[in-house]
């Protein structure tokens, strides 16, 4: 069975504060990874790929460690809007149904 | 920016009722799944298909859930007869090729009274 991992929260974290969680899955074949965020009652919405030397897109970084079958997501100088739910995705190929195994998401709340 | 679209966004039911759920996706994506996200749970595949072929289908309940994607591009999740476990969010996604980036649509919320 291929699982990923998160904790649920929920992450209380001051405005202007730095807050990251990581996300573990188990399918060493996995390919691909990804961070979705979704808002209450919205759908997910891709916040970005991760890539194995890691990423950057303005307040967000993404890392992989490939070794220890995890990835993160690191936000810095956190506003209100970052205030959501936010998914760690592993996608793998082979077997027959190529796809992408969802976590249950990371709750995170900024408080002002 | 091109997007997935799906119908109807709310759906309230009696149980034992059929209920069905169209899904678009974007122009050109050859793999298309469905989802189902209860609150405060991440989306759990129901199907998966290529073009017009179902490559995965093992999490989708057989005696009640039926889907098709008949010509390889609009697709039907149907449920029949409705139940009251079934309440939940569907969501419809659709990617180029998988394990691609996949977007989503706004999916639709099913209510089973």
């Amino acid at each position: 069975r291929k699982e990923v991992e998160q904790d649920p929260g929920p992450f209380n974290v001051p405005e202007g504060a730095t807050v990251a969680f990581n996300c573990t899955y188990s399918n060493s074949a996995s390919q691909s990874f990804f961070w979705y965020r979704q808002d209450c009652r919205k759908e997910p919405k891709l916040l970005m790929s991760v890539y194995s030397s890691g990423n950057e897109d303005g307040r967000f970084t993404a890392q992989l460690n490939r070794a220890s079958q995890y990835i993160s997501l690191l936000i810095r100088d956190s506003k209100l809007s970052d205030s959501a739910t936010y998914l760690c995705v592993v996608g793998w190929t082979g077997g027959g149904a190529d796809g992408l195994t969802f976590g249950k998401g990371t709750h995170l709340i900024i408080q002002p | 920016e091109a997007e997935v679209a799906q119908s109807p966004r709310y759906k309230i039911t009696e149980k034992s009722q059929a209920v069905a759920f169209w899904c678009d996706p974007i122009s050109g994506h050859a793999t298309l799944y469905w989802y189902r996200q209860i609150l405060g749970q991440g989306p759990e595949l129901l199907v998966q298909f290529q073009d017009e072929s179902v490559v995965d289908d093992s999490q989708l309940p057989k005696d009640r859930f039926s889907a098709e994607r008949l010509k390889g591009v609009d697709s039907t999740l149907k449920i029949q007869p409705a139940e009251l476990g079934d309440s939940a969010m569907y969501l419809c996604a659709s990617s180029f090729a998988a394990p691609d980036t996949q977007y989503f649509g706004p999916g639709t919320r099913l209510t089973v009274l």
